[in-house]
């Protein structure tokens, strides 16, 4: 089955600063969702890539997937305490859907 | 407003003793799931469900059971319950596959004693 490795497992930045989310496929990615967790919540959908070399964003967040390295990046510009919770990937091999284990982020102000 | 409920959103129980964690969705979504998210082990698929009368399983499906009799609705059942089950759980739905933005619900923490 396809397993989905993220790091870190858990990050602290300072407000302001940039940061990267990265997660890897065991197997190769179709396709690649990123979900944010806030804490003990339900997950919220920030974006779907789908095709090598994709790339997304959404207001400071950019995603981008490399299908030959199996992996899939998140990036925080300029992180605000707003950007505190847990993220999460995941993919759907056949509509089963796996995640990964989360990156856990905290902002300090 | 479109949403995903869940109810309860806590309980507490005893080894055994049968429930059922109800899940509805009003986006008239074709596909909907069931997930529990433990410590360390993230979060994984117990169920889902294409549409109406088709359920499939999930990553851990063992000791739960799942219907789909209405498009809407889609209750997590708990036969016999046991400590090992304790866990947050989470259901979901989409406009028709995981391939489309999933809508989670608030979540259920359940405690089996």
């Amino acid at each position: 089955s396809q397993e989905l490795e993220q790091s870190p497992q858990s990050l602290i930045v300072q407000e302001g600063k940039n940061l990267t989310i990265n997660c890897t496929s065991s197997k190769t990615l179709y396709g690649l969702y990123w979900y944010k967790q806030k804490y003990g919540e339900g997950l919220i959908f920030l974006m779907m890539l789908q095709k090598g070399g994709e790339e997304k964003s959404h207001e400071k967040i950019t995603a981008k997937l490399d299908e030959k390295k199996q992996q899939s990046s998140l990036h925080i510009t300029a992180s605000q305490p707003s950007h505190a919770g847990i993220y999460l990937c995941g993919a759907d091999p056949q509509n089963d859907m796996r995640f990964g284990a989360g990156t856990r982020l905290t902002v300090k102000p | 407003e479109a949403q995903v409920t869940q109810n309860p959103r806590y309980l507490i129980t005893v080894t055994g003793k049968k429930l059922t964690v109800t899940c509805s969705q009003n986006m008239n979504h074709e596909y909907m799931s069931w997930y529990r998210q433990d410590p360390g082990l993230g979060l994984r698929q117990i169920y889902y469900s294409m549409n109406v009368e088709v359920t499939d399983k999930g990553d851990v499906p063992e000791g739960y059971k799942v219907s789909r009799k209405e498009k809407r609705n889609f209750p997590l059942i708990l036969e016999s319950p046991s400590p090992n089950q304790t866990s947050l759980y989470f259901c979901a739905s989409s406009l028709k596959g995981t391939s489309y933005e999933q809508y989670f619900g608030p979540g259920t923490r359940l405690t089996v004693t």
